[in-house]
């Protein structure tokens, strides 16, 4: 129950692509799904957050998609450019209770100019 | 500039030997958290701090130890009785608000030979 599964492993887009990274959740207690961004030799780094009283949020080029009844989020990069290449994590936790964040495994996406 | 560090970047250790990897934050923040990354594993969670002198076990916690004496200090000892201790280790702190996330040092590199 306290998994998050992520996928695609990994992926390849061209630029101005939609890459779509999908998570699903077994925890129905979980109240806050982020996503990180990690580029090589570097630490993960917030890009976006939800919480399951919305089933969408926008920034920027950035959007996640969540469907509660389905234990799924979905993260989507508009546009995609080279500079996107990189290990997207999302995340969830019972906020709270103050637990720690459960990762999900990781995709690695390469955006081709 | 606020943020979190970890030292060394690159450790070698001898198999047998114990090695403490240090995290420290200027962030005020009362939360830090150990991770391990491998490859396609994603991040484990090793370790977690709510508060000092208290802290948490994550779901790998086997082989290592932690302190939280300091709030700005949240020190990882690998011991000799981890079985597979060469990783990417990755410290982080919150404010314990989700939706201002966890902001992550730059990791250690660990390599036994």
């Amino acid at each position: 129950q306290q998994q998050v599964k992520q996928s695609p492993q990994s992926l390849i887009v061209q630029k101005g692509g939609i890459p779509i990274i999908n998570c699903a959740y077994e925890n129905t207690a979980f109240d806050y799904f982020p996503w990180y961004q990690q580029f090589p030799g570097k630490g993960p780094a917030l890009l976006i957050a939800i919480r399951p009283d919305v089933s969408e949020k926008k920034e920027g080029r950035f959007t996640i998609s969540f469907n509660k009844s389905a234990k799924q989020f979905s993260l989507h990069i508009m546009d995609s450019q080279p500079g996107d290449s990189a290990t997207y994590f999302c995340a969830a936790s019972i906020d709270q209770a103050g637990t720690a964040l459960i990762f999900g495994k990781g995709t690695t996406l390469s955006v081709s100019s | 500039d606020g943020g979190i560090t970890q030292s060394p970047k690159y450790l070698f250790r001898k198999e047998g030997q114990n090695v403490t990897l240090s995290c420290e934050q200027n962030l005020n923040h009362d939360a830090m958290y150990w991770y391990r990354q491998d490859p396609g594993q994603g991040l484990r969670l090793i370790y977690y701090s709510q508060i000092v002198n208290d802290f948490q076990k994550g779901d790998i916690a086997e082989g290592y130890s932690v302190s939280r004496e300091k709030k700005e200090s949240f020190p990882l000892t690998v011991t000799s009785a981890q079985k597979n201790p060469t990783a990417f280790y990755l410290c982080a702190s919150s404010s314990g608000i989700g939706l201002y996330g966890y902001t992550f040092g730059s990791g250690t590199r660990l390599t036994v030979v």
